[in-house]
């Protein structure tokens, strides 16, 4: 099955740049969605189709993907962009196809 | 606006089964495939099943045969029925609406809690 690797954590203060990663197999082969999940909320689309936004997600949050990488960047952190960042993509080549997450990043704005 | 409100969560013993619900409002439900996404607590997000506008599903190979996620178009509202269940099925479980070709996930609900101990 597909395996899609993120960093466990990454910290990065205000107003500076967060870029979070998301390791697969030819990655940029697929389209990659990120989400942000706070504590004890549902997760929210950040970034679909690579590098594309949902309307109201701030211009700050931009993708992209290329080779085996993924990279959500964040720019001009704040204090409020901490939360806990997942890939994702549709895997269609195995057995059972469907959707796979990275296993999470935890940002800290320090 | 979209909602999506999840329920049926609760204790269940292991073994025992348990259906979810998920109610859909504020967009033409026939026309989007819904998935399930499960988190235990302190862990990362698991896919849990996906159902498309024709009925077709997908499930990964830690619930095949288990689980079993329906629609009814009729009444709004997506299902997952989930049978024999074990100790690690015990999560936080979304429903979540796809936005597009390619799996995205753009509307999610606040979650039910499963919790299977006996």
């Amino acid at each position: 099955s597909y395996v899609l690797t993120q960093p466990p954590s990454v910290s990065v203060a205000p107003g500076q740049t967060a870029r979070i990663t998301c390791g697969g197999n030819n990655i940029g082969s697929k389209s990659v969605h990120w989400y942000q999940q706070k504590p004890g909320q549902a997760p929210v689309l950040v970034v679909y189709d690579d590098s594309d936004r949902p309307s109201g997600i701030p211009e700050r949050f931009s993708g992209s993907n290329s080779g085996n990488t993924a990279t959500l960047t964040i720019s001009r952190v704040e204090a409020g962009d901490e939360a806990d960042y997942y890939c994702q993509v549709w895997d269609s080549s195995s057995d059972h196809p469907g959707v796979v997450f990275g296993g999470g990043t935890k940002l800290t704005v320090l | 606006e979209v909602q999506l409100v999840e329920s049926g969560g609760g204790l269940v013993q292991p073994g025992g089964s348990l259906r979810l619900s998920c109610a859909a409002s504020g967009f033409t439900f026939s026309s989007y495939d819904m998935h399930w996404v499960r988190q235990a607590t302190g862990k990362g997000l698991e896919w849990v099943s996906a159902i498309g506008t024709a009925g077709d599903t997908y499930y990964p190979g830690s619930v095949k045969g288990r689980f079993t996620i329906s629609r009814e178009n009729a009444k709004n509202s997506l299902y997952l029925q989930m049978n024999s269940l074990r100790a690690g099925d015990t999560a936080v479980y979304y429903c979540a609406r796809e936005q597009g070709e390619t799996g995205e996930l753009d509307y999610w609900g606040q979650g039910t809690l499963v919790t299977v101990s006996s």
